[in-house]
């Protein structure tokens, strides 16, 4: 099925541990975007890509840096995890930036950090 | 700044029982308004998008209205059945901005 693809769905890493979050879709959409939630704080903006070439930050973009790879593709990478980035991580992708487009999500990637 | 609450945080209903969930928020300055369904360990899953010139949107036995003047969306959910227990979430697409402003949900349990 069409959709939003994220891998792994689950992560354990050490404090100081790098890794990367991968995101693909296959809808042909121009713009991706990498949120987390966490419990009670509802799901927060980390980077969005507007278009294939372009990245920028969104509400919480300390301790991540992100790749759009090719329109496919768009990853989130943890240079130095603390254990303040334990949370659950989605991805999503929209046809266009503009607003009247909804979002699709994949399932999300669980990271713990220790 | 936006800020979009959802309350009740939970809710119980047992089977069958028509429910409405809640959504407010603050700056009535909004392009649309999305619902989506949670399911435990799970992705969300768009249920509706509401555009800022629509009042509502129907999906089978979902209703999603929209008041902007008063800053208040509901998901009317007829008929619930247990298949429908999970948290739904409403976000909010503000004027001037880039992005969807998330509630933190309301979770719905319906016992068979």
């Amino acid at each position: 099925n069409a959709g939003v693809t994220q891998t792994p769905k689950f992560q354990v890493l050490k404090t100081g541990q790098s890794m990367t979050l991968q995101c693909a879709q296959d809808m042909n959409h121009n713009s991706m975007y990498w949120y987390r939630q966490d419990p009670g704080m509802g799901l927060r903006l980390i980077y969005y890509s507007a278009s294939e070439g372009t990245t920028d930050k969104g509400e919480v973009p300390n301790g991540y840096n992100v790749s759009r790879l090719n329109k496919r593709e768009f990853s989130l990478r943890l240079e130095s995890a603390a254990p303040s980035q334990t949370s659950v991580y989605f991805c999503a992708s929209s046809e266009g930036f503009e607003p009247y487009y909804g979002y699709t999500f994949g399932s999300g990637t669980r990271l713990t950090v220790v | 700044k936006q800020e979009v609450t959802q309350i009740p945080a939970a809710l119980s209903v047992p089977e069958g029982e028509n429910l409405v969930l809640n959504c407010s928020f603050t700056d009535s300055a909004i392009y649309n308004l999305q619902w989506f369904r949670q399911d435990p360990g799970k992705g969300l899953t768009s249920l509706l998008l509401i555009q800022s010139s629509q009042r509502e949107q129907t999906s089978g036995r979902l209703n999603a209205s929209l008041d902007k003047s008063s800053g208040r969306s509901t998901l009317y959910i007829a008929a619930s059945q247990p298949g429908d227990s999970a948290t739904y979430l409403c976000a909010v697409y503000t004027s001037g901005t880039y992005k969807y402003i998330f509630g933190t949900g309301t979770r719905l349990k319906v016992l068979a």
